[in-house]
């Protein structure tokens, strides 16, 4: 079974523009959370999706926003860039009906804001 | 607000030696407590949860609801075993996927 997919891996954008991440899940999954992960404030939630409808949401932003597919893909958007928003977003999917900490973590894509 | 602490950011243990991984938490509600794992160069991934009561790759974690703790025990520590771990804290199901991390401690096994 493959893994959660995260598109692009790496990419560098400069101040003010808009970014889109892209994230497939694992089979079956339905659920999809996006995470950032920076040196300074570590890992942090962003939001998460199920069946299409965002279920939670962290403190950012409304720069940050997210969408989920009807085949559970997941995308998340990030407007006006500034330089703190260079982090390593992490996706993750979880099965329905599994415990809700049960994520399943991509390989990250890693952006750079210049 | 819950929060996770891991008090110690590098941890080096000779190999076979007992480890532990601290982990606090503060959080008003029941919460459930994960370890994640990520190796050099893989993917974050969960290596046990509190609810399972399970070893893994000889790992235990006890959640000591008194002292709001949630260490992670391993009596002989490998080199294998040389990773970055998070604890995590869900505050169940009304949190969804929405874990709260700590910030990681790395641990490096000596030969």
């Amino acid at each position: 079974k493959a893994g959660v997919t995260q598109t692009p891996r790496y990419l560098i954008k400069t101040r003010g523009q808009q970014v889109t991440l892209s994230c497939s899940p694992i089979s079956g999954h339905r659920s999809v959370s996006w995470y950032q992960q920076t040196p300074g404030q570590g890992l942090q939630f962003l939001f998460e999706y199920f069946s299409e409808t965002q279920r939670n949401k962290g403190n950012f932003p409304g720069r940050f926003s997210g969408r989920q597919f009807s085949n559970s893909r997941s995308e998340m958007n990030v407007s006006t860039l500034e330089l703190g928003d260079s982090a390593l977003y992490l996706c993750a999917s979880r099965r329905a009906g599994r415990p809700e900490g049960e994520l399943f973590f991509g390989e990250g894509s890693r952006l750079t804001v210049l | 607000a819950q929060r996770v602490t891991q008090p110690e950011k590098l941890l080096s243990v000779f190999k076979g030696a007992p480890v532990e991984l601290k982990c606090n938490y503060s959080y008003s509600g029941s919460p459930e407590l994960f370890w994640y794992v990520q190796y050099s160069r893989q993917r974050l991934q969960l290596l046990l949860r509190h609810i399972s009561r399970e070893s893994i790759k000889g790992f235990t974690a006890d959640l000591n609801k008194g002292e709001t703790s949630f260490h992670l025990k391993k009596p002989f520590a490998q080199e294998e075993d040389s990773a970055m771990y998070y604890c995590a804290l869900s505050g169940g199901e009304t949190s969804g996927s929405r874990l709260t991390f700590g910030e990681g401690t790395q641990l490096t096994v000596n030969p």
